[in-house]
């Protein structure tokens, strides 16, 4: 019972560089969201998705790019990365319940150096 | 904009005492909110959730309250101890679904 699994958990990137932060559910969640947290900032929404095949943006989508293909899987690519987006980003994952999306489950998170 | 303002301070209290946490919000009216609890270096845990037709929900020591004329969420941990030092989220739907928006947290610490 593995819940939400990302990878890496640690990475340092190179300014211009791309990569994908990974992220598997299984517990048959339709909802999935990546966040990324900040000092002082909170966490913030990146991306979402309320199913397979269906993504939209959050508040700070600009330099990401996601897909879901499967329930499961639900991957954050780096498109060129920059020093501010330096954080520790954390995948999660819900499922709906009497018209509510229920508490989301939290993967270990990423932290991301970018120099 | 959304605006999510938990207390800004760290909040002390002493064991065995009650804490009361803060989650005021401004420029929307969410259906439900929910409660997370964040220790250093992990994701957030997911508490409690109350829909916007509750005044109040309890779990264990946990007691939510929502108060949607207010735009205020107020959050208690009742004989408090030691392990529930943490910092505490909350979160709130955002119109369309799956669109939760977090306050930066409050950090909590119950001294023995």
């Amino acid at each position: 019972n593995a819940g939400v699994t990302q990878t890496p958990k640690f990475q340092v990137l190179k300014t211009g560089q791309s990569m994908t932060l990974q992220c598997a559910q299984d517990m048959n969640h339709e909802y999935m969201s990546w966040y990324r947290q900040d000092p002082g900032m909170g966490l913030r929404l990146i991306h979402y998705s309320v199913g397979a095949g269906i993504t939209d943006q959050g508040e700070v989508p600009n330099g990401y790019n996601v897909s879901r293909s499967t329930t499961e899987d639900f991957p954050l690519r780096l498109l060129s990365a920059a020093p501010s987006q330096t954080s520790v980003y954390f995948c999660a994952s819900s499922y709906g319940l009497e018209g509510v999306i229920y508490g989301y489950t939290f993967g270990s998170g990423t932290r991301l150096t970018v120099v | 904009s959304q605006k999510i303002e938990q207390n800004s301070e760290a909040l002390n209290i002493q064991e065995g005492k009650t804490a009361t946490l803060t989650c005021n919000y401004t420029n929307y009216s969410p259906a439900y909110l929910q409660w997370y609890r964040q220790d250093p270096g992990r994701g957030p845990v997911f508490l409690l959730l109350i829909r916007e037709n509750e005044k109040e929900k309890r779990k264990e020591r946990l007691k939510v309250t929502f108060d949607t004329t207010l735009k205020q969420s107020l959050f208690h941990i009742t004989a408090s101890q030691p392990a529930d030092s943490a910092t505490y989220l909350c979160a709130l739907d955002i119109n369309t679904g799956n669109q939760f928006y977090f306050g930066t947290g409050t950090s909590l610490t119950v001294i023995p």
